[in-house]
């Protein structure tokens, strides 16, 4: 089992606020980190993997880092638009595992 | 158009009675997941098939079966549901195996099942 931490738990922001949160994992023995938007009533969507330790990437005004060697990795969104409210997951695989660990994840809720 | 379907959405059973929930997939993945999701929980995987090859996570009750008859559809049987049951059950693909190759999973919308 990977224990893998995601914070805050919700988050209310204003439309046009730029935010971010955290998701947590063991640094040892790391392959990959996944992050997924899950909007409710609708399937969770794969929006990043990363896999080296220094990634950072983009699609449209959400980007991700990865920091490998002390276990962590952001998700930033810029601009917050009422489309981007969703939960966000993170997940990571254990060493040779073929399924993935995920965090509970962090409710975002965008206020127009 | 939609990849993972998952039927019905929304499921209400009692204390017991058998249930079984679908997954069908257009992907022609190789892999097809069951998670489990109690509210405030992270998901948790109870199982995957490779192909036909059924892999059990080692804490999934008994209770929880599975079939797979052939590459697009998976079933989620509860055999005897508890009301510790109550959650969102998710059905996934990726390709091949090997989360850790980066190897990204395609989720359906889930099943939300509710033991009365």
């Amino acid at each position: 089992i990977l224990n893998v931490e995601q914070s805050p738990q919700s988050l209310h922001v204003q439309e046009g606020d730029s935010t971010n949160f955290t998701c947590s994992f063991p640094s040892s023995n790391f392959y990959a980190l996944h992050w997924y938007r899950w909007e409710t009533a609708k399937s969770p969507e794969a929006l990043f993997v990363m896999t080296l330790n220094g990634d950072e990437k983009k699609k449209g005004r959400i980007s991700a880092t990865l920091n490998t060697k002390e276990g962590y990795s952001y998700l930033y969104i810029k601009g917050s638009q009422p489309e981007d409210s969703a939960t966000y997951l993170c997940a990571s695989p254990s060493p040779g595992a073929n399924n993935l660990f995920f965090g509970t994840g962090t409710r975002l809720t965008v206020i127009p | 158009d939609a990849m993972v379907i998952q039927n019905p959405r929304y499921q209400v059973t009692q204390f017991g009675k058998p249930v079984t929930l679908s997954c069908s997939q257009t992907l022609n993945h190789n892999v097809m997941y069951w998670y489990q999701q109690k509210s405030s929980q992270a998901p948790k995987l109870l199982f995957h098939y490779y192909d036909k090859d059924f892999n059990n996570e080692a804490d999934t009750p008994d209770n929880f079966q599975s079939r797979r008859p052939n590459t697009s559809f998976c079933f989620l049987d509860i055999r005897s549901p508890g009301l510790g049951d109550t959650a969102m059950y998710l059905c996934a693909t990726s390709r091949d195996r090997g989360g850790g190759a980066g190897e990204t999973q395609y989720f359906g919308p889930g099943t939300r099942l509710l033991v009365l």
